[in-house]
């Protein structure tokens, strides 16, 4: 089956911008959509058609996408932000829905 | 406000079945598209089941044959019955509202999870 692969850690100096990174053949064809998790909770979603925000989301986070990777970009880093960011897309089997990217733990200095 | 409340998780051992459910409120459960997403203990997030609101299944290759989603539309619950089960399906269990159109799924809505312990 496909797979998206995530850098597994990420660190970013506060307030400064960090950008996590998601690669795989399935971008391509799909749109990413991004999750935050913090220990404990469940994910949430902060963006989605790789660059639209929920409501509630702070406009610091933003998506983009270049060939076959797809980048969470937050600018201007706050404590709060320090969490796991899974990236996810279709899969290329149709039946096979949705597939995640193995998780980014991101260290807010 | 959407809120999707898991329960029905626990302690089973190999071979074992649980069922869990997922109440909804702020969303009729008929009229979406509800997924089940599992995290296994330390690692990342892997889609389970959808099933669509027109009442299509379907389910990831890991489960397939042994896990059943279904509804029930008099409680607006959703539920994934887990069957034939293995230490490998030891994972939280969250249910979460799917959007799905073209090129794009994204799970916009996630209940706070249930925790499945499969062990001797």
């Amino acid at each position: 089956s496909s797979e998206l692969t995530q850098d597994p850690v990420v660190s970013v100096a506060l307030g400064q911008t960090v950008r996590i990174t998601c690669q795989g053949d399935t971008l391509r064809s799909y749109y990413a959509s991004w999750y935050q998790q913090k220990p404990g909770q469940a994910p949430v979603l902060v963006i989605y058609d790789y660059n639209n925000r929920p409501s509630g989301i702070p406009d610091r986070f933003s998506g983009s996408k270049s060939g076959n990777t797809a980048f969470l970009t937050i600018s201007g880093a706050q404590a709060e932000d320090e969490a796991d960011y899974y990236c996810s897309s279709r899969d290329n089997v149709v039946t096979r829905f949705a597939i995640f990217g193995g998780g980014t733990k991101l260290t807010v200095l | 406000e959407v809120q999707l409340v898991e329960s029905g998780g626990g302690s089973v051992q190999p071979g074992g079945s649980l069922r869990l459910s997922c109440a909804a409120s702020g969303l009729t459960v008929s009229n979406n598209y509800m997924s089940w997403v599992r995290q296994a203990p330390g690692k990342g997030l892997e889609w389970v089941s959808i099933m669509y609101s027109g009442g299509n299944t379907y389910y990831a290759d890991s489960v397939k044959g042994r896990f059943i989603i279904s509804r029930d539309n008099s409680r607006n619950t959703l539920y994934l019955q887990l069957n034939s089960l293995r230490g490998e399906d030891t994972a939280v269990y969250y249910c979460a509202r799917s959007t799905i159109f073209g090129v794009v799924i994204y799970f916009d809505n996630w209940g706070q999870g249930t925790q499945v312990t499969v062990s001797s």
